[in-house]
C-alpha cells in the first residue's frame, strides 16, 4: 500500500521563526490533505491540495504530484502553532496518514 | 452544531465487555469514515460508508469490530469482548463531494482495563 513518510518527526521553534514541513508519499494519490492536532487531540482541516499552492493567513502548502511531496510553510510562528502536523494521502477516499510532526513553538 | 459529534467523549470499560461509540456527522455529508489513533499505530482507516453502498470494511482490525450506519447519518462502531490493545482514540470524519477533505470529530478516548 501506499506509504506516506513525513520529516522532521520533531521541531522547536521560537515564536516568530518559519519553518518547512515535508510529506512524501510513495505512489500516485488522488489527494492529500494537511492537517494540524491540537494539544487537545481536534483534528483541524489546514489544505486539501492535489497539486500546486495554496495560502491561508501565515500557512501556505504546495504539492508537486509528479515528484509525489508536499510541503506546508508556517511563516511568524505563534505559540498556538503547537502541535502535531499530519499529512494524509487520499487513496480511493481513505486518508493514509503519515507520521506527523510535532511542534513545538516558544515564546 | 456545525460539525461532527462523537459520543462519549471517554469511555472507560473492563477486558471482555462490549462498547458502541456514536458519531453525528456534518448535516448532508455523505461520506462517513471511522479511524483509530493509538500510540504504536498512529492514524489508521477502520472502515467508510459512501451513501447507500455498501461499506468498505478493509480496515478493520478484527471480526471483533463492526459498524453500522442508519439511515444515511448517524454511525456506531461496535466492539465487542475489548481487549487491552484496543484502548485507543477513535475519530469520525464525514465528507461531501461539495466541498472537498475530510471533517473530524473530537474523538472518543476508549480505555479497556
Amino acid at each position: 500500500g501506499i506509504q506516506v513518510e513525513q520529516s522532521p518527526p520533531d521541531l522547536i521553534l521560537q515564536e516568530g521563526a518559519n519553518s518547512t514541513l515535508r510529506c512524501n508519499f510513495s505512489d500516485s494519490v488522488n489527494n492529500l490533505q494537511w492537517f494540524h492536532q491540537n494539544p487537545w487531540g481536534q483534528l483541524i482541516n489546514l489544505f486539501y491540495i492535489p497539486s500546486g499552492t495554496k495560502q491561508n493567513g501565515r500557512l501556505s502548502a504546495t504539492t508537486v504530484a509528479t515528484e509525489r511531496y508536499s510541503l506546508l510553510y508556517i511563516s511568524s510562528s505563534q505559540t498556538t502553532d503547537s502541535g502535531v502536523y499530519f499529512c494524509a494521502a487520499v487513496n480511493t477516499d481513505k486518508l493514509i496518514f503519515g507520521t506527523g510532526t510535532r511542534l513545538q513553538v516558544f515564546p | 452544531g456545525a460539525g461532527v459529534s462523537q459520543s462519549p467523549s471517554n469511555k472507560v470499560t473492563e477486558k471482555g465487555k462490549d462498547v458502541e461509540l456514536r458519531c453525528d456527522p456534518i448535516s448532508g455529508h455523505t461520506a462517513l469514515y471511522w479511524y483509530r489513533q493509538s500510540l504504536g499505530q498512529g492514524l489508521e482507516f477502520l472502515i467508510y460508508f459512501q451513501g447507500n453502498s455498501a461499506p468498505d470494511k478493509s480496515g478493520l482490525p478484527s471480526d471483533r469490530f463492526s459498524a453500522e450506519r442508519t439511515g444515511g447519518s448517524v454511525s456506531t462502531l461496535t466492539i465487542q469482548r475489548t481487549q487491552q490493545e484496543d484502548s485507543a482514540v477513535y475519530l469520525c470524519a464525514s465528507s461531501s463531494k461539495r466541498v472537498y477533505g475530510q471533517f473530524f470529530g473530537p474523538g472518543t478516548r476508549l480505555t479497556v482495563l
